[in-house]
């Protein structure tokens, strides 16, 4: 086990609805960092937040949106879901400058 | 596109073999690169890593090589069990810390009993 955990564990929204996931990063790490995964693929990173500020960002559109907490965790929001967005949505910590990224379990998100 | 691409998307092997798994990247500015083993519905678990400076680095069964000529890095899994049966992936960073990792799409290890 990581010490990485999110919330929920699976979710099924229909087209056009917002969705917020949550994640809690290992303690003593201050960056998370959330990937999509589509079924079959690798994760495609999405954006990473240090020290609650966007630190980086994919290929992925505004709709996509992201928060940390002064207590490391964070949520990632997506608007007006697409059916494209149905995937394994995971977050990962680290430590500030470091390069080991220790993912969560992912939340299975199923747009209809 | 991706930088980091798989040569096999899947491989099968007899338990208590060793099990090779490759990797090519095409970012020559990569320095550190990491092995990530995910089972059917969780997350990756981080297996072993290496950075640039090196092109070996051995753990509890398993060894990374790193050949930095021609851009390529492999798993090699010892006695390979069924428990080792999972999507293994490759990613790729920059020691430059808080960059994102770049994954390949995967090779599926299935251990035959």
């Amino acid at each position: 086990e990581t010490g990485v955990t999110q919330s929920p564990t699976h979710l099924i929204k229909t087209r056009g609805q917002q969705v917020t996931l949550r994640c809690s990063s290992q303690s003593g790490h201050n960056t998370v960092s959330w990937y999509q995964q589509a079924l079959g693929q690798g994760p495609q990173f999405i954006f990473q937040y240090y020290r609650e500020e966007e630190n980086g960002r994919g290929n992925f559109p505004p709709r996509f949106s992201g928060l940390q907490f002064p207590n490391y965790s964070s949520e990632l929001n997506v608007n007006a879901l697409e059916l494209d967005d149905s995937a394994l949505y995971l977050c990962a910590s680290s430590l500030s400058g470091a390069e080991t990224q220790y993912f969560g379990p992912g939340t299975r998100l199923l747009v209809l | 596109g991706e930088s980091v691409g798989l040569h096999l998307p899947t491989l099968s092997v007899q338990e208590g073999d060793n099990s090779i798994i490759n990797c090519a990247y095409s970012n020559s500015a990569s320095d550190y690169f990491i092995w990530y083993k995910q089972e059917s519905g969780k997350g990756p678990q981080f297996i072993i890593d290496i950075r640039s400076n090196m092109d070996k680095r051995q753990g509890q069964r398993v060894t990374v090589l790193l050949n930095k000529t021609v851009k390529h890095l492999s798993l090699q899994i010892a006695a390979t069990q069924p428990g080792d049966s999972a999507v293994y992936f490759c990613a790729e960073n920059l020691l430059s810390g808080n960059t994102p990792l770049v994954f390949g799409k995967g090779t599926r290890l299935s251990v035959i009993a």
